[in-house]
């Protein structure tokens, strides 16, 4: 059984740049959730989509969005990048509410 | 609000040691998750072990063990008799329901485990 497969593993981006990462989520999970990762603030939840549909939220900017296709496949966007927005990038899909997640190996994201 | 407090933020043992780390929780939700992972310098996150608000047995896994007790709010891990692969970053998270249905995690800060030889 395939893992949580995230693409691209490494990426650079200049400032103003946007940048779309992507999420295969495992087989058969519905639900898809992202993170981020940085030294300074920890592991903060950004958004979890279910069905197509996001469902919540956490306390980032507008520039952060995503997006959960019917195949559950999630993407996640960050439009105008800021060097603040340097960090690890995180997916985990769920099977069930709440119960279970499989992280996938993240996407590392350097602003210059 | 949910939190999830790991006071320990780094710790050194030498192989063959037992260490415990430590987290305490904060939920109003009777019905919870509790897990525990680790993250290598690769970067992803390990499952370890999830635990459910109604289930306060402890766990044992090989090495690895787990001592949940609601009373105190606390989900400690003990890795008995360490070693040098056990080095890691080990999180402890909190699943919460959202009003807008769904979960998230909250995660502790984080304890950097360092075994060395």
């Amino acid at each position: 059984k395939a893992g949580v497969t995230q693409t691209p593993r490494y990426l650079i981006k200049t400032r103003g740049q946007q940048v779309t990462l992507s999420c295969s989520p495992i087989s058969g999970h519905r639900s898809v959730s992202w993170y981020q990762q940085t030294p300074g603030q920890g592991l903060q939840f950004l958004f979890e989509y279910f069905s197509e549909t996001q469902r919540n939220k956490g306390n980032f900017p507008g520039r952060f969005s995503g997006r959960q296709f019917s195949n559950s496949r999630s993407e996640m966007n960050v439009s105008t990048l800021e060097l603040g927005d340097s960090a690890l990038y995180l997916c985990a899909s769920s099977l069930e509410d709440g119960g279970g997640y499989t992280f996938g190996s993240g996407t590392r994201l350097t602003v210059v | 609000a949910q939190k999830v407090t790991q006071a320990q933020t780094e710790i050194s043992v030498v192989e063959k040691e037992d260490v415990t780390l430590d987290c305490v929780y904060e939920t109003r939700d009777t019905t919870y998750y509790l897990f525990w992972y680790k993250q290598p310098p690769s970067g992803e996150l390990v499952f370890l072990i999830r635990r459910n608000s109604f289930d306060e047995q402890n766990e044992i896994s090989g090495r690895y063990s787990w001592n949940f007790q609601k009373s105190t709010s606390s989900f400690n891990f003990t890795i008995t008799a360490s070693q040098v692969v056990d080095s890691a970053v080990y999180f402890c998270a909190l699943s919460g329901r959202l009003t807008g249905g769904g979960n998230k995690l909250t995660f502790g800060t984080g304890t950097q485990l360092k075994v060395e030889l």
